[in-house]
């Protein structure tokens, strides 16, 4: 059964970057079968798509974050990864790595992480 | 201010039919499929009904999805005291070239 487990630090510094990873387990993140993603919630409210990959690289962010953002994945240790730049305290939120259920990214989330929560604060 | 929009609040008493609906534009749910999630307190989101309109394995039947136009339903049938919780719906949006969500619906079973 296919596992994704986010990890890194819970508290990060206003300007500084915000890096996650995500491990995945019970499948490939090589998979020609689906793409890969990271989505956030902020507290107390909604759902926000922050971007999506596939195993060769490319790449699709929410234009309100593209300059901030990169989304990568790491095949050999099959893992995915988050970077955000210059962040701010609008940027505090549960942080979601999550699987996009066919190999185009127009396909939806069908399995997701438990969550990370990333607190931006001095 | 989400780009799909949804009820902020839905409330229904044990065994009743609630619905939660989900408006956008023929850019998302209009051109596309809509997808749905149930979010329980304190948990992940979780898949509830895919761009078939199909059910993953353990999702109870009494959940089901529907679409005409801009506009998409979930319909919750006998409701339950564990169905209390966050409803989200998503789409792909093809002028933006991502995902866009609705800013849920908190399901209240009286």
């Amino acid at each position: 059964q296919l596992h994704l487990q986010e990890s890194g630090p819970g508290l990060v510094r206003p300007s500084e970057t915000l890096s996650l990873t995500c491990t995945v387990s019970g499948g490939s993140i090589s998979s020609r079968s689906f793409f890969w993603g990271w989505i956030r919630q902020p507290p107390g409210k909604g759902l926000e798509w922050i971007g999506t990959v596939f195993s060769t690289g490319s790449t699709y962010y929410d234009p309100s974050l593209k300059s901030r953002v990169s989304i990568s994945v790491d095949t050999s240790q099959n893992q995915l990864s988050l970077r955000v730049n210059s962040v701010t305290a609008a940027d505090t939120a549960i942080y979601y790595c999550a699987r996009h259920e066919g190999d185009g990214p127009y396909y939806g989330v069908d399995v997701w992480g438990q969550g990370i929560t990333v607190t931006v604060s001095s | 201010q989400s780009v799909l929009t949804q009820p902020p609040s839905e409330s229904g008493t044990p065994g009743q039919r609630v619905t939660i609906s989900c408006s956008g534009s023929i850019s998302n749910i209009g051109g596309d499929f809509v997808y749905w999630y149930q979010q329980l307190p304190g948990t992940a989101p979780r898949l509830l009904i895919n761009r078939h309109n199909q059910r993953p394995s353990g999702v109870p039947d009494r959940f089901s999805g529907s679409k005409s136009g801009t506009s998409a339903s979930l319909a919750i049938s006998d409701l339950r005291s564990e169905d209390e919780g966050n409803y989200y719906c998503a789409a792909w949006d093809d002028r933006l070239s991502g995902w866009v969500f609705g800013g849920g619906t908190k399901l209240t079973v009286l």
